[in-house]
């Protein structure tokens, strides 16, 4: 398995401000993603953090509102640009790991987020 | 465009009383069929990767099924501490160029389980 840690674990924010998300993983991964989960609701996948790239987006997430960094492989980054408290939600990364013939995805904590 | 479909939504059993949660999806060739269970202000917990029907997976009291078109969970002899949401989820179709979806997962929306004492 994996071990990640986000940062914040939570963060109540103004409305127009931006919000920096970390995520550390105890080990190299190659697969990285952004989750977001929306109170009361399933997860939905942001976007595809590549490292030495642009991030990959989903239909309906643009990089503009979501800027995304991934320097190495232990570690990447999700923004929340210009918040509206439509943006209020947990955000999720999420790690693969390869076994011999399976895989197997695991999630960080989540950031809780509330724009105010 | 892939569909992932859960049933109940919820469910309320008592200690010891078994039963079963269902997912079904829509997907143009599967790639594999992810449990996880997530308990209230965390992340979700991994359970099992099923890839092929007839496979099954077990853990404790848990037993992860899958047909061509639907997987199930089998609780047997419930615990309160059960007691949590169920998610399933599928990798999307891979982009062209992209080796594998990677697990890009499209959730279904979970099922809450409560096992009461």
């Amino acid at each position: 398995s994996a071990v990640i840690s986000q940062k914040p674990s939570r963060d109540i924010c103004q409305r127009g401000t931006s919000l920096t998300i970390q995520c550390q993983v105890d080990s190299q991964v190659t697969m990285m993603f952004w989750y977001r989960q929306q109170p009361g609701q399933s997860l939905t996948l942001i976007a595809t953090a590549n490292q030495g790239s642009e991030a990959t987006y989903e239909s309906g997430f643009v990089i503009d509102k979501f800027p995304i960094s991934r320097p190495n492989l232990t570690f990447s980054t999700l923004t929340v640009s210009n918040m509206s408290p439509e943006d209020s939600s947990i955000y999720l990364c999420s790690v693969v790991l390869r076994a011999q013939y399976n895989y197997e995805q695991y999630f960080g904590p989540g950031t809780r987020l509330t724009v105010t | 465009e892939d569909q992932v479909t859960q049933s109940p939504e919820a469910l309320r059993l008592q200690e010891g009383e078994s039963s079963s949660l269902n997912c079904s999806y829509t997907v143009s060739g599967l790639r594999g069929l992810f449990w996880y269970r997530q308990d209230p202000g965390k992340g979700p917990e991994f359970l099992f990767t099923l890839y092929s029907a007839g496979e099954e997976k077990e853990k404790e009291r848990l037993k992860a099924t899958l047909t061509k078109k639907e997987s199930f969970l089998h609780i047997t002899a419930p615990k309160p501490e059960d007691s949590a949401t169920y998610l399933c989820a599928v990798p999307r179709r891979v982009r062209p160029l992209e080796e594998t979806s990677g697990s890009r997962l499209t959730f279904g929306e979970g099922t809450q389980l409560t096992v009461n004492p």
